[in-house]
């Protein structure tokens, strides 16, 4: 079965700098996708960012970006110019694509804190 | 606008009540999903269907029900069987062909 592990509960980070949060996972498949999702105190899950398996090329959006390391399945997120409005729950999450219904499993949430 | 809705936004059940929690989508997606969220912890799938009048069990099923009428709307139904029902429910959807799930504003189901 698949895993998703975070193992940063809790990160900080100033506005405007850099922080990176960390996501292992754990399959046998080689054809799957990773998702970074954000959750704000609103609670609603939004899209970050997303990787395909099969494409070695990291995958960017703005001032979000992943290194995606499949040998070591490793998925970190690397937000660069932290804003006050990216305080939020992050979660990763390992999906493999399958006529049963393509499954989102997700890591337990890393919390981060911008502060000015 | 298009998008997910989740109704009602908190929901409070009686001991040995039944309760329904609605997700309704306007983007025409063929997939939709139900997990639950509790404290400290991720998502976990609790049923989901890929065409209308067929659904599957997720990892945590037991307690629940749902039904898909129509391509627009999947309800859950949070069963008096369902001993420890206090949760926050994410209804989510996924295009034909696509990967991605796009997620709803979520329900807070309290337990009075």
């Amino acid at each position: 079965a698949q895993t998703v592990t975070q193992s940063q509960p809790e990160m900080s980070v100033q506005e405007a700098e850099t922080v990176t949060l960390s996501c292992t996972y754990d399959t046998s498949e080689s054809n799957y996708y990773l998702f970074w999702y954000k959750q704000p105190p609103s609670r609603q899950m939004i899209l970050v960012i997303r990787q395909e398996a099969y494409k070695q090329q990291n995958a960017t959006e703005n001032r979000f970006s992943v290194n995606f390391q499949k040998a070591a399945k490793s998925f970190s997120l690397k937000i660069s110019d932290s804003q006050l409005g990216d305080t939020a729950m992050y979660f990763c999450a390992f999906m493999k694509p399958n006529r049963g219904g393509d499954k989102l499993i997700f890591g337990t949430g890393t919390r981060l804190q911008v502060f000015p | 606008d298009g998008g997910i809705t989740q109704s009602p936004k908190y929901l409070f059940r009686k001991e040995g009540q039944n309760v329904t929690l609605s997700c309704e989508q306007n983007l025409n997606h063929d997939a939709m999903y139900w997990y639950r969220q509790d404290p400290g912890q991720g998502l976990r799938l609790i049923y989901y269907s890929q065409i209308v009048n067929d659904f599957q069990k997720g990892d945590i099923a037991e307690g629940y029900s749902v039904s898909r009428e129509k391509k627009e709307s999947f309800p859950l139904t949070v069963t008096s069987a369902q001993k420890n029902p206090t949760a926050f429910y994410l209804c989510a959807s996924r295009p034909r062909g696509g990967e991605t799930q796009y997620f709803g504003p979520g329900t807070r189901l309290l337990v009075l």
